[in-house]
């Protein structure tokens, strides 16, 4: 049983430099979303999608794209890198609902020189 | 953007000592969730209260959500130095699964 996977586990950029984060659930969840996890912050909501097509913006979205075109999958795009952007990275699935379980991954630390 | 205020930031206890540490937020949650964060690793679930005044007990863990719905605490008793980590609250609000993450409380069980 997967859960939620993330990949690349760990990544370094040079500004200017695009990529993209994957992640992939296998619980059927109609609900994702990404965090980012900088010292001292928490975790910060970046984007979140509630299905398949379907995408919204969390508390800090700048710099960062997101689709959902299948329910397995909810890639993190970054256009151009920053070094605000060095932060580890964490996906999320859930059933929809308010009480319901947030299974994260293992997260992806990302550094941008 | 609800604010969800955690304390201590740090704590470091010795093995068999009792911590209480706290959630506190002004705004009024429908459900409020614990997670513990090991290193290297993402936060997985301890809990989920929805109701004011619930008490829910996992081990040697106790939670307690406010009757207002707007603060929360955790006590240990007896910590171990598998306690060790750190304590993540979080609030919704919503019909939706969205969730606001306090800043956390690392917490240091020395043998």
């Amino acid at each position: 049983n997967a859960g939620v996977t993330q990949t690349p586990k760990f990544q370094v950029l040079k500004t200017g430099q695009s990529m993209t984060l994957q992640c992939a659930q296998d619980m059927n969840h109609e609900y994702m979303s990404w965090y980012r996890q900088d010292p001292g912050m928490g975790l910060r909501l970046i984007h979140y999608s509630v299905g398949a097509g379907i995408t919204d913006q969390g508390e800090v979205p700048n710099g960062y794209n997101v689709s959902r075109s299948t329910t397995e999958d909810f890639p993190l795009r970054l256009l151009s890198a920053a070094p605000s952007q060095t932060s580890v990275y964490f996906c999320a699935s859930s059933r929809t609902g308010t009480k319901n379980i947030q299974y994260f991954g293992a997260g992806t630390r990302l550094s941008v020189l | 953007t609800q604010l969800l205020e955690q304390s201590p930031q740090f704590l470091s206890i010795q093995e068999g000592e009792n911590l209480t540490v706290y959630c506190n937020s002004s705004s009024v949650f429908s459900s409020l969730q614990w997670y513990r964060q090991e290193p290297g690793e993402g936060p997985v679930l301890l809990v989920t209260v929805v109701t004011g005044g619930e008490v829910k007990k996992l081990k040697r863990l106790t939670f307690q959500f406010g009757d207002a719905r707007k603060d929360s605490s955790l006590h240990i008793t007896a910590a171990q130095t598998g306690d060790t980590g750190l304590y993540l609250c979080a609030g919704s609000t919503g019909a939706n699964s969205k969730l606001t993450f306090g800043k956390g409380i690392t917490l240091s069980v020395r043998p």
